[in-house]
């Protein structure tokens, strides 16, 4: 079963172009979350989707920065005009169906390795 | 949810149980709490988890106190390739806020030779 895939692991872009960051969770996870990693600061919460659904997206900058997850096909985070400011490592992390409460793997979040965005 | 103080750094002989403090004064009746760890530039892994109960899975233990305002995880027989940050979270079932992990500071664990 393979884990959850990121791509791609590196990505360079100048600034003002477009950086486009694919995940596809592990099979059978319909629930994706992304997450950010500014230089040596811890990870940050972005956005939480269900196929075709934005359910969380209270720790997306409000501009330049979306994110979807469609019916077929990999969860994007996609980030209109980068900026040097937008230089981090950038998790995608997918769990399963969420279970009734009590159930002991309620909320196990998968990670990917990560994509690493330089802006120049 | 509930926030939780860690201490910035720990060191452990290899061989040796490292023992992991988090602390968690305000936590509530409903909220569990969850170890997750990142090696160096990896994406992070989960660990462990628990409500009130101790417990234990192939790779540590979690010790819960019976206030649940603290807990401590151990790996039992620390490598080298436990050298990593390790995060203790604090987490509501049911509601939004279960998809969402808030990670903090965490503790650099390095294990020496």
């Amino acid at each position: 079963n393979a884990g959850v895939m990121q791509n791609p692991r590196h990505l360079v872009r100048r600034r003002g172009q477009e950086a486009r960051l694919r995940c596809s969770p592990m099979k059978g996870h319909s629930h994706v979350y992304w997450y950010r990693q500014l230089p040596e600061e811890g990870l940050k919460f972005m956005v939480y989707l269900q196929k075709e659904n934005i359910i969380d997206e209270s720790g997306m900058p409000k501009e330049r920065f979306s994110a979807e997850f469609p019916k077929e096909g990999p969860s994007i985070l996609r980030i209109q005009q980068v900026v040097r400011g937008d230089s981090a490592a950038y998790f995608c992390a997918s769990s399963p169906i969420l279970q009734a409460p009590g159930f002991s793997s309620y909320n196990e979040q998968f990670f990917g390795p990560g994509t690493r965005l330089t802006v120049l | 949810d509930a926030k939780t103080t860690q201490p910035t750094s720990m060191d452990c002989a290899e061989g040796r149980a490292a023992n992991l403090p988090c602390n968690h004064s305000t936590i509530s009746g409903n909220e569990y709490v969850y170890w997750y760890r990142q090696i160096h530039s990896q994406g992070p892994q989960y660990i462990i988890h628990g409500l009130k109960n101790n417990e234990t899975n192939e790779m540590a233990s979690l010790i819960i106190t019976e206030d649940r305002k603290s807990s401590t995880l151990i790996l039992p027989h620390a490598t080298l390739r436990d050298t990593a940050v390790y995060y203790c979270i604090v987490l509501r079932a049911g509601g939004t806020s279960y998809g969402k992990l808030t990670f903090g500071q965490g503790t650099i664990l390095t294990v020496h030779p």
